[in-house]
């Protein structure tokens, strides 16, 4: 493990509060990719970046954010106008556009009430 | 945009009997086909994955089979053992991997000892 970090484990927040949530990575990877995992919904994407200061949106991106100032950081902003913000938050890492694997992080889990 | 499906939801065999999960795509431009283990509490990790132009691929005990006219691709354990138990995904995407993946449902797969 290791590798790709992510910050908190564990998030609480009140509803209609923003909320960032962290990924980092030390391997040297161009891309990098956050997920959110419902249980029976398998991962779906939020948000991608191939380089820095680029990004594109994935199947569920409203109501989420990001940024990618640095190539080790893409960090997922959780905005109030996200219905259903309850989730498990995965960020993944692949090394550049010749390799096919993808390195996830640990996780964040996020609740709002 | 591609819609994974997954199949069986949950799966429980014995103990050295053989486990198969089935996925279909509905984009036929897909052309690789990764398979993703994600044990309780862990985070997902590549286990095998398969392109467009070979019909099978095979890593010990691990097995992808492909049929592109159906859309449809399978993972085969054989010989299972307690520690095969976990969730696993398929996922599909276009030009070898370089654009998203998107995910099936995932299949919960208990090996009964």
């Amino acid at each position: 493990d290791g590798g790709i970090t992510q910050s908190p484990k564990y998030l609480f927040r009140k509803e209609g509060q923003n909320v960032t949530l962290s990924c980092e990575q030390n391997l040297n990877h161009d891309a990098m990719y956050w997920y959110r995992q419902d249980p029976g919904q398998g991962l779906r994407l939020i948000y991608y970046s191939q380089i820095v200061n680029d990004f594109q949106k994935g199947d569920i991106a409203e109501g989420y954010s990001v940024s990618r100032e640095k190539k080790e950081s893409f960090p997922l902003t959780v905005t109030s106008a996200q219905k259903n913000p309850t989730a498990f938050y995965l960020c993944a890492s692949r090394l550049n556009r010749l390799s096919y694997e993808q390195y996830f992080g640990p996780g964040t889990r996020l609740t709002v009430t | 945009g591609e819609n994974v499906e997954q199949h069986p939801s949950t799966l429980s065999v014995q103990e050295g009997d053989s486990a198969v999960i089935k996925c279909t795509y509905s984009d036929s431009a897909s052309n690789y086909f990764p398979w993703y283990k994600q044990e309780l509490g862990k985070r997902p990790q590549l286990i095998i994955d398969i392109r467009s132009n070979v019909g099978e691929k095979k890593d010990q005990r691990i097995a992808v089979t492909l049929n592109k006219t159906a859309k449809h691709f399978s993972l085969h354990i054989t010989e299972t053992q307690p520690e095969d138990s976990a969730v696993y995904f398929c996922a599909a995407s276009r030009n070898f991997g370089n654009e998203k993946l998107t995910f099936g449902t995932g299949t919960r797969l208990t090996i009964i000892p």
